[in-house]
């Protein structure tokens, strides 16, 4: 079974820009969870979709945000770029929600802002 | 507060030695999840044992092995046989059921553990 796959790999963006990243779960996993990770604030969380629905949001501004589409896939959009906004973005699926479920991690998207 | 202390910022063992990643939490809820995973450099989380605030035995996963004591809140995993290969960071990190039926993940600051020849 494919694992979780996330493109691009690595992006370089503009301080003003925007940018979107994508994430395919491993199949049948309805449930994607973003976390974004830096050397100071390390791993925190974004935000969870689950049936096409967000289900919980990490302590972002609302330039954050993203979407999940009927086949699980999700995607993540942060509008005005900042160079704060420069990390490791990770996706993660789950084959469902409650405490028991383990989160399989994407290999990340290298987003750094100039 | 802290939910998830991990107080050792780097940690060295030889190769075929054990090796004990510490981990504590703080929550208030009786239901809980706590998970250990591996980031080698490629920057991939990489799932290695789950346990639940209501299992009586420790979760055991191949070399891995977690040491749950649960009044003293701490979750230390145990790499038994490190090997090369083990050479990562290491983030313990909880789920709680306060949050409902979400799936997100607190995290500690991590542990890079360099296992030497």
């Amino acid at each position: 079974k494919a694992g979780v796959t996330q493109t691009p790999r690595y992006l370089i963006k503009t301080r003003g820009q925007q940018v979107t990243l994508s994430c395919s779960p491993i199949s049948g996993h309805r449930s994607v969870s973003w976390y974004q990770q830096t050397p100071g604030q390390g791993l925190q969380f974004l935000f969870e979709y689950f049936s096409e629905t967000q289900r919980n949001k990490g302590n972002f501004p609302g330039r954050f945000s993203g979407r999940q589409f009927s086949n699980s896939r999700s995607e993540m959009n942060v509008s005005t770029l900042e160079l704060g906004d420069s990390a490791l973005y990770l996706c993660a699926s789950s084959p469902g929600q409650g405490l028991i479920y383990e989160q399989y991690f994407g290999p990340g998207t290298r987003l750094t802002v100039t | 507060a802290q939910k998830i202390t991990q107080t050792q910022p780097g940690m060295f063992v030889q190769e075929k030695e054990a090796v004990t990643l510490d981990c504590t939490y703080d929550t208030s809820d009786q239901s809980y999840g706590l998970f250990w995973y591996k980031q080698p450099s490629s920057g991939e989380m990489i799932f290695l044992i789950y346990q639940g605030s209501y299992d009586e035995q420790n979760a055991t996963e191949g070399r891995y092995s977690l040491n749950f004591q649960k009044a003293r809140k701490s979750a230390n995993l145990v790499i038994s046989a490190s090997q090369l290969g083990d050479s990562a960071m290491y983030f313990c990190a909880m789920r709680e059921e306060g949050t409902g039926t979400a799936s997100k993940l607190t995290f500690g600051t991590g542990t890079r553990l360099q296992v030497t020849l």
